[in-house]
């Protein structure tokens, strides 16, 4: 059972938007940077957004992410069938002193 | 553009030593953490630790005992070895690069999965 919570699904009908939530403590969100991951059937995950709520180039302003106390979220806007994943919130333990992932959410675009 | 390559046996028997190596290309190792990631079939991801390129490690908790991550930067290569296994070891093994600094736990440059087996 992983320290960071997220919901286990989520969906959404295309161009809505959808929110993921990541549920942490002290020990983690709180005090280190949150990273998101999506991972697409059979490949290896894709940095998504890193550092709370930066993107990496090439990654479409539809997906959008923030951190407050001890939960972070990711919201995906206009969702699109391309964006069917599962998706993997990840920072750093402070007490457990290693990298921590959520254990992830599958999305389905309905 | 930055490329890794995993190698290493699919299948190990359970008491021996998982070796993977991951190769590097298209950029240089320095000032990067090298990482270990893996997935059990259908779960989620499980951080196993990483080595700088000056060689310093940082391994997760539970799997110390076991665990040696190395560099070569020489040869463009960091390794695992995990040894003892046993089938909770059993995992698509992934190598990635991390970016900035030790806790970040940002990677932007990933292998493409490879899975190990732990069975007799």
């Amino acid at each position: 059972q992983s320290v960071l919570t997220q919901p286990p699904s989520a969906s959404g009908t295309p161009g809505q938007r959808v929110t993921i939530s990541c549920s942490g403590s002290s020990s983690n969100i709180a005090t280190n940077i949150v990273n998101w991951y999506q991972q697409l059937p059979g490949t290896a995950p894709k940095l998504l957004i890193f550092n709370n709520d930066r993107r990496p180039s090439g990654v479409p302003d539809r997906f959008s992410g923030s951190s407050s106390g001890t939960s972070a979220s990711l919201a995906i806007s206009g969702l699109q069938s391309e964006d069917e994943a599962d998706y993997f919130c990840a920072t750093w333990d402070d007490s457990l002193n290693g990298l921590m992932f959520g254990g992830g959410t599958t999305l389905t675009v309905l | 553009q930055v490329h890794l390559q995993e190698s290493g046996p699919g299948l190990v028997k359970p008491s021996e030593t998982l070796s993977l190596i991951c190769s590097v290309s298209g950029g240089s190792m320095s000032n990067y953490y090298w990482t270990w990631i893996r997935q059990p079939p259908g779960k989620g991801l499980e951080w196993i630790g990483h080595v700088y390129s000056s060689g310093r490690t940082n391994y997760k908790e539970s799997l110390k005992s076991r665990l040696t991550i190395s560099v070569d930067t020489s040869k463009q290569q960091f390794s695992l070895k995990l040894s003892s296994v046993t089938a909770a070891d059993t995992a698509i093994y992934y190598c990635a690069r991390g970016l900035y600094y030790d806790s970040s736990g940002t990677f932007d440059h990933w292998g493409r999965e490879t899975l190990v087996t732990v069975s007799s």
